[in-house]
């Protein structure tokens, strides 16, 4: 069984257009987390829900929009694509202080 | 805030070799430190951690890592590699107790194990 799922694992779409990642955890962890990593293999943090709140929202543009339903699902809207969000988008769990389990990354090409 | 700094972007090695990638950190208060593995066109997997009590930290793969807090730093290394341990590391911190879960990462080491 996958400890975080991620879908899809691939997503090509056009300039303009909206659109979701889900994540789901079946590992128990009360923290969940929306990762970037970008051309350049750097890893930043965009979001954290604990619990189904917000405890963590980077400098992200607010055409991003994570939600979060119940503790073990943590989804990511994005609203007019731009070409820079192209990227690989990691969702991670954790139960502090363990670190973190991530799924295997939804790869984003906006053309 | 906490910061990572891999001082190295890519480190060749043969295979059989010792190699160490080197990490080090920044923080006012107490940290816990994570070295991470990330194989080609896949998610991040836990090596190993640094919590507390021995400095000396054994993880998966063979690996392991020493927390020197004099010296803010938290080396990986591995007594001799494989060709299988080629991918990307990434060390990363978090502040240790309180609310805050994030994980800060550094940019990445290049591992590539030639034949």
């Amino acid at each position: 069984d996958t400890a975080v799922s991620q879908t899809p694992k691939y997503l090509v779409t056009q300039m303009g257009n909206d659109k979701s990642i889900k994540c789901e955890q079946n590992l128990g962890h009360d923290t969940m987390y929306w990762y970037k990593q970008d051309s350049k293999k750097f890893l930043k943090i965009m979001f954290s829900y604990n619990n189904k709140e917000l405890i963590i929202n980077e400098t992200v543009p607010n055409r991003f929009s994570p939600k979060s339903p119940d503790k073990a699902h943590l989804n990511l809207h994005i609203n007019s694509l731009e070409l820079g969000d192209s990227a690989v988008y990691f969702c991670a769990s954790s139960r502090q202080p363990y670190g973190y389990t991530f799924g295997s990354g939804t790869r984003l090409t906006v053309v | 805030a906490q910061s990572v700094t891999q001082l190295d972007s890519q480190v060749p090695v043969f295979e059989e070799a010792p190699v160490e990638l080197r990490c080090n950190y920044s923080s006012s208060v107490s940290v816990y430190l994570f070295w991470y593995v990330q194989y080609p066109n896949q998610g991040l997997q836990l090596l190993l951690k640094y919590l507390s009590g021995s400095t000396l930290v054994k993880g998966i793969n063979g690996f392991e890592a020493e927390f020197n807090k004099s010296q803010t730093s938290f080396h990986l290394r591995k007594p001799s590699v494989h060709i299988s341990d080629t991918a990307e590391y990434f060390c990363a911190v978090s502040l240790s107790g309180g609310s805050n879960y994030k994980l800060t990462f550094g940019k990445g080491t290049l591992l590539t194990v030639n034949p």
